[in-house]
């Protein structure tokens, strides 16, 4: 069973860091692209970034470039999204989001989210 | 960037009926076009992909239809659990949702 399990969302500052974690497992992962997607409160899904399989290829949402490092271990089947320089605005629920192939494609499953706030 | 855009944003229907959603792209994404179901506190649920593939385990209720830049949700029977808010997303160029339909049960 497909198993992604988000964690490292808390309460930030504006202008802060964090690191979000996202540990995948009962697949092999190295054959499957990676997305992160949010939602912030009352809002719809945003897809935030998105990762090749062996990472050759790596797309961000205008709202996050330059801002947000996505990454992955495939060694040790994780990923993981870098956040700097936070706002308000990225207040929200993040979903690590398996692709259905190792580029390119639907999202095939989701995890349960990790809750960022971010505010003063 | 593709953008999306649905159909109505908010509607409520009663058991029974039938419910079409809509999805418009900003340009053509092929067959490139999946549905999502998202209930509150719950992570989405993949409903179709390839613009009209059912995916495993989802009633046969739902169905997908369209190509290009013009798409359809179908819910042949809506049934009380399909409540929540639905997205489209197109995968041709990364991924880019669309701002979702909320359906709510009369």
């Amino acid at each position: 069973e497909v198993q992604l399990v988000e964690s490292g969302g808390v309460l930030v500052q504006p202008g802060g860091s964090l690191r979000l974690s996202c540990a995948a497992s009962g697949f092999i992962f190295d054959d499957y692209a990676m997305h992160w997607v949010r939602q912030a409160p009352g809002k719809g899904l945003e897809w935030v970034a998105g990762i090749t399989w062996n990472s050759g290829n790596i797309q961000y949402a205008d709202s996050v470039k330059g801002r947000i490092t996505i990454s992955r271990d495939n060694a040790k089947s994780f990923l993981y999204l870098q956040m700097s320089a936070l706002r308000a605005e990225d207040t929200a629920f993040y979903y690590c989001a398996k692709a259905a192939y190792e580029s390119s494609a639907w999202i095939e499953s989701w995890g349960q989210g990790t809750r960022v706030t971010v505010s003063s | 960037e593709i953008v999306m855009t649905q159909s109505p944003a908010t509607l409520s229907v009663s058991p029974g009926e039938r419910v079409t959603l809509s999805c418009r792209a900003s340009q053509s994404v092929g067959f490139n076009l999946a549905w999502y179901q998202h209930k509150p506190g719950q992570a989405p649920r993949l409903l179709i992909y390839g613009a009209s593939t059912t995916a495993i385990g989802v009633p046969d209720r739902f169905s997908g239809s369209g190509s290009g830049t013009e798409f359809t949700l179908t819910i042949s029977s809506l049934q009380s659990e399909d409540f929540g808010v639905y997205y489209c997303q197109q995968y041709n160029n990364w991924l880019t949702f669309g701002p979702g339909t909320k359906v709510g049960i009369k």
